[in-house]
């Protein structure tokens, strides 16, 4: 069975320092992953996501992640935070039914909070 | 091309009574699948629809059901609602619902039963 966990519910970073959030996985099949965001009150959007090709992934709004297969992690980093980013990620791995079909298992979440 | 939309975006329900929740998937898109949100047990999927057949079903009681029309709209409806129902409901679509399909989110409809 697939299943993600996200090291840490809250982490608060200044405007300008390096953002780091993790996610490790397991997953009985080869793991497609990915990363969203939620700010209050909308949906989730979806900053990147791996799915086998490059395990450097690149996203929106300067977000890239890292897949390490022997660590089984997923984090998710950004160089510099900047206010905007203040939400609530979410790591997800695809489950694995049917062969090709998944819905996503996420995370708890992470809300990040960005001090000026 | 337009978003995935949910109606209504709030509602307020009590014990006992019973609540349908719609989303329009982004057009061209055959999958849809729905998640409950809450604080406690987090995001949590419900059920995923394909082509108007439901593919697969989360760990959730009979009292949630759902389904889908042929241009790929869907409903979920929860039947005698309990206090513990209270969450946000989020829809998603995607191409095919394959598991490297990029799930699209729609602002979720939030449910309060008092």
């Amino acid at each position: 069975a697939q299943s993600v966990t996200q090291l840490g519910s809250h982490v608060s970073v200044s405007e300008g320092a390096l953002v780091l959030l993790r996610c490790n996985y397991s997953s009985s099949v080869p793991p497609y992953l990915f990363w969203y965001v939620q700010y209050p009150n909308q949906g989730l959007q979806l900053l990147l996501k791996y799915t086998s090709a490059a395990t450097l992934v690149k996203g929106i709004n300067g977000f890239e992640a890292e897949f390490k297969k022997s660590e089984t992690s997923f984090h998710l980093t950004k160089p510099s935070a900047h206010m905007s980013d203040a939400a609530e990620y979410f790591c997800a791995v695809s489950d694995n039914y049917g062969g090709s079909q998944g819905n996503l298992i996420f995370g708890k979440g992470t809300k990040l909070s960005v001090k000026p | 091309k337009a978003g995935v939309t949910q109606t209504p975006r709030y509602l307020i329900k009590t014990r006992g009574q019973q609540v349908t929740l719609s989303c329009s998937p982004i057009s061209g898109h055959r999958s849809v699948s729905w998640y409950q949100q809450t604080p406690g047990q987090g995001l949590q999927f419900l059920f995923e629809y394909f082509s108007e057949t439901q593919r697969n079903k989360g760990n959730f009681p009979g009292r949630f059901s759902g389904r889908q029309f042929s241009n790929s709209r869907s409903e979920m409806n929860v039947s005698t609602l309990e206090l513990g129902d209270s969450a946000l409901y989020l829809c998603a679509s995607s191409p095919y619902g394959g598991r490297s399909d990029t799930q699209y989110f729609g602002p979720g409809t939030r449910l309060t039963v008092l």
